[in-house]
């Protein structure tokens, strides 16, 4: 099974700041068959269900605000909030869907300083 | 509008059954692969089993194989967990989260199911 280890576990941030998450797959997550990069970040506020934030390393799902963007290629990926707010506490989490079983990352708690 | 709504949880003793349902809405069941995850108590997330190709293929962890069964059914566009002969560690909250299309992944996710395994 493919690990994925996200840095940091915690996240503690002052509003209006940038905030960094970053996951790192044991083995490349370039899908052999059709060369794209199946890696997705969700967000999960208290109490509630995940939500998919980005999808094949970079792309904004639907109604996902901007401040959240995406980059990374092959075993090093990152999650890049540019100015956090009070909604975005939670913990996040980085899925890859390179094979199965699909693995996520054992999350970051994003807090408010 | 997509909407995933679970059910069927509960309490069941070790070695007990329970058959978890997940009514979709706003799409078509059959023409998505379905996933469910789950999630221990202040744990993170964990993909347990994958339906595909109008319920053909399917797909389990390693932890839940032989002793839970995905299916769907396309006239109640319902998805379906089986789950025998429970232990503890299955403890969790169950998500039905839809297979996305164009790229591999989950787009959308229900509010989950609650069940617990003990005596």
């Amino acid at each position: 099974d493919i690990v994925m280890t996200q840095t940091p576990l915690s996240s503690p941030v002052t509003l209006g700041q940038p905030a960094s998450i970053s996951c790192r797959s044991s083995q490349s997550l370039v899908q052999s068959d059709d060369g794209n990069t199946h890696l997705s970040w969700f967000q999960q506020r208290p109490g509630q269900p995940p939500r998919l934030l980005i999808y094949k390393i970079s792309n904004r799902f639907s109604g996902v605000p901007d401040r959240f963007t995406g980059s990374g290629a092959g075993t090093d990926f990152t999650l890049n909030i540019s100015r956090v707010e009070a909604e975005d506490v939670g913990v996040y989490y980085c899925m890859h869907a390179t094979q199965l079983p699909h693995t996520f990352g054992q999350g970051t708690r994003l807090e408010i300083k | 509008e997509v909407q995933l709504v679970e059910s069927g949880g509960g309490l069941v003793q070790p070695g007990g059954s329970l058959r978890l349902s997940c009514a979709a809405s706003g799409f078509t069941l059959y023409s998505y692969c379905m996933h469910w995850v789950r999630q221990a108590p202040g744990q993170g997330l964990v993909w347990v089993s994958r339906i595909c190709d109008d319920g053909t293929t399917t797909n389990y962890a390693d932890s839940v194989k032989g002793r839970f069964t995905i299916s769907g059914d396309n006239a109640k566009n319902t998805l379906y967990l089986q789950m025998n002969s429970l232990r503890a560690e299955d403890t969790a909250v169950y998500y039905c989260t839809r297979g996305s299309r164009g790229w591999r992944g989950m787009d959308f996710w229900g509010q989950g199911a609650l069940v617990t395994v003990s005596s």
